[in-house]
């Protein structure tokens, strides 16, 4: 199993609330990656970053925003949910130091549900 | 859409018989990855499989791809209920700075 956690992994919250998913790694990798999961859909980029201080937004257009301060730890925010914020977000972290991807590992995923 | 697109979209299966998952995509690759995700789960890598390789075995996984067709399969040998799961396809497009593009999914159901 991959060493990559993900907290809350369920969250209902009213609309307008501040939102912040954590996701930590133990594995030192410099890549990692937040995707947008609907039930039974494709998974979308949404952010990622390739090391501290360092962020990009994905394909997927998204409100959130993240931060990289250390190598392991890469937040997702959200300043004002909204009922169209619902979905699972998974975080993902994989090796650096090549052009082509590597494999991915998965934390288990926060499944948001706004009201 | 550069995205892969797997094919079947659902498929049931009795336990022992082999399942065969298909995955298309319509630009150069650098790799193409497939990944397994049970139920309210992350994604699991199963198999990479560079653009310069044509088979993979791993366990009772083959995967083997086709550039000149830009197509992938992956095949599970005597499959278990336990392999019941959603299985996708990502694609490492070139010139995509290693990021990975997903298809929408396999469901995959084996009946015990």
């Amino acid at each position: 199993e991959a060493d990559i956690y993900q907290t809350p992994r369920y969250l209902v919250i009213g609309t307008g609330k501040k939102i912040t998913l954590e996701c930590s790694q133990t594995m030192g990798h410099d890549k990692m990656y937040w995707y947008q999961q609907d039930p039974g859909m494709e998974l979308h980029l949404i952010h990622y970053s390739y090391g501290v201080n360092s962020t990009e937004k994905g394909d997927l257009s998204s409100e959130s925003t993240v931060s990289r301060i250390r190598t392991e730890h890469f937040p997702l925010t959200l300043e004002s949910a909204r009922p169209s914020h619902t979905s699972q977000y998974l975080c993902a972290s994989s090796e650096s130091g090549r052009a082509v991807s590597q494999p991915q590992h998965f934390g288990d995923g926060t499944r948001l549900s706004i009201l | 859409s550069q995205q892969g697109e797997e094919d079947p979209q659902a498929l049931s299966i009795q336990e022992g018989e082999n399942a065969t998952m298909n995955c298309s995509y319509k630009t150069s690759i650098n790799n193409l990855q497939w990944y397994r995700q049970n139920s309210g789960r992350g994604l699991v890598h199963l198999i990479l499989i560079r653009s310069n390789e044509r088979e993979k075995h791993s366990g009772r996984l083959r995967v083997t791809l086709d550039t000149s067709k830009k197509s992938s399969s992956l095949l599970i040998t005597a499959s278990r209920a336990a392999d019941t799961a959603s299985y996708f396809c990502a694609t490492d497009f070139t010139g995509a700075n290693s990021k990975l593009t997903f298809g929408k999914g396999i469901t995959l159901s084996v009946r015990p």
